[in-house]
């Protein structure tokens, strides 16, 4: 299964400060998600990103949050002022055909 | 937006045993998908379905996409102690350019010696 990379593995930081998740992506792979897990509940669907734009946010992904692949190669998320509530894991997640391979989280706490 | 049912919620088994857990829903997907997910790590990729009425296994594994496009089942045989974690299902359907997945809720299994 490919692999997909993300740092950290483990985000601290204060309410209201901005934050940046990155993920290392496939270079062959065209669609990149972004994911949400709080604790002990579900996997939400945030973003999908095709040909260097959104193609689909969920309500979640408010003007609080931003993606994108600034150099062509790391694909990110941030989020502008972090809330309790967005505390949670994150996972990026890479497409080949219909498969949906996914790295082992960020989780971002927010104090 | 549509929504999983996934069932049961948790399973305590013996080892050795079969496990058989369920997701339905009141939409149809054109693929379900089975991911496992350990404790502090991402989900994994079990199976892949991507015909109504399909069946498929992956070693102890068995999956099956229901003929109504709108449920689907995973089986695993012979349960041994490190199947445990969270089994996902996961439905999509293509939407343009994205193919986002809706996940269910989760069936924690726990596997007892």
């Amino acid at each position: 299964e490919p692999e997909v990379t993300q740092t950290p593995s483990h985000q601290v930081t204060q309410m209201g400060q901005e934050v940046i998740l990155r993920c290392v992506p496939i270079s062959n792979h065209l669609y990149f998600y972004w994911y949400r897990q709080i604790l002990g509940q579900k996997v939400e669907f945030l973003v999908s990103f095709y040909n260097n734009e959104i193609s689909e946010k969920s309500e979640i992904f408010d003007d609080q949050f931003s993606v994108e692949r600034p150099d062509g190669s790391n694909f990110t998320l941030k989020i502008r002022s972090t809330k309790l509530e967005d505390s949670a894991m994150y996972f990026c997640a890479h497409a080949d055909a219909n498969i949906q391979y996914f790295g082992a989280g960020t989780r971002l706490s927010v104090l | 937006g549509q929504q999983l049912n996934q069932s049961p919620q948790s399973m305590f088994i013996q080892e050795g045993e079969d496990v058989s857990m369920n997701c339905t829903s009141s939409s149809i997907f054109n693929t379900w998908l089975w991911y496992k997910q350990d404790p502090g790590e991402g989900p994994v990729l079990l199976i892949a379905l991507y015909k109504a009425g399909e069946l498929t296994s992956n070693g102890r594994l068995t999956a099956q996409f229901g003929i109504t496009r709108k449920d689907s089942f995973l089986n695993i045989s012979a349960s041994i102690p490190s199947d445990v974690g969270i089994y996902f299902c996961a439905g999509q359907v293509p939407s343009g350019s994205a193919r986002q997945l809706t996940f269910g809720s989760g069936t924690q299994l726990t596997v007892l010696p």
